[in-house]
């Protein structure tokens, strides 16, 4: 299966400042990545994904950058508010082209009032 | 009920006990997946099925074992478990790419299982 690396760990900011997550994988067949949200006693839920065939895509106040070269994918989040203190999980998949995502080990992100 | 929901929430048994965790999806999609949660790996696939396919990693033991009786059902059968295997039990279902889907993972609330 895929080899998904995700740093840093944890990620303190204060509100209002920027976070930046950062994932790298290993099988540069791999084409769809995706980035789940769990808040604390919650469920994962998908916030944001990209397709290989794009370098960026942005939504409101998050967004996903892409370097298939270098195997990497990163989250951005800007102005950030406290609740965007959760787990942040980043995902490529199982192995190429398949639909089966596996996990990096997550960041949690905790916003300063 | 919609979406993905998960019986029994919490779950406590022996080693020598056998139970099983129930998943129901009532989004309509064609695979359905089992992770296992714990702080040691947070988010460890273990089982996918989809479209009659079954897709497993290898590190599962085979105290562990996963019956799809149609595409909207998922159980995991617990025999002789370990304390180790005391985690959260998320299930999940998509529509994958095959299936004109997008992939989005939509998760229940999960299944904590301790083993004492």
């Amino acid at each position: 299966g895929e080899n998904v690396e995700q740093h840093p760990s944890t990620l303190s900011v204060q509100e209002g400042d920027s976070a930046v997550i950062k994932c790298t994988y290993s099988d540069s067949a791999s084409n769809y990545f995706p980035w789940y949200k769990q808040e604390l006693g919650k469920r994962p839920q998908l916030i944001i994904d990209i397709r290989s065939n794009v370098g960026e895509k942005k939504d409101q106040r998050i967004a996903v950058t892409l370097n298939k070269t270098a195997k990497h994918f990163s989250l951005h989040i800007t102005e950030t508010q406290p609740e965007d203190s959760a787990v942040y999980f980043c995902a490529a998949p199982w192995g190429g082209g398949s639909y089966i995502p596996t996990f990096g080990r997550g960041t949690s992100l905790i916003v300063h009032p | 009920e919609t979406g993905v929901t998960q019986t029994p929430r919490h779950l406590v048994m022996g080693m020598t006990n056998k139970k099983s965790l129930k998943c129901e999806q009532h989004l309509g999609h064609n695979a359905m997946y089992w992770y296992k949660q714990s702080a040691k790996k947070p988010l460890e696939l273990m089982f996918v099925y989809s479209l009659e396919e079954r897709v497993e990693n290898n590190s599962v033991p085979s105290r562990f074992s996963p019956e799809c009786p149609n595409s909207s059902h998922l159980f995991l059968h617990l025999h002789t478990l370990q304390p180790e295997d005391s985690a959260l039990y998320l299930c999940a279902s998509s529509q994958e790419w095959r299936g004109g889907g997008t992939g989005e993972l939509f998760f229940g609330e999960g299944s904590r299982l301790t083993v004492l």
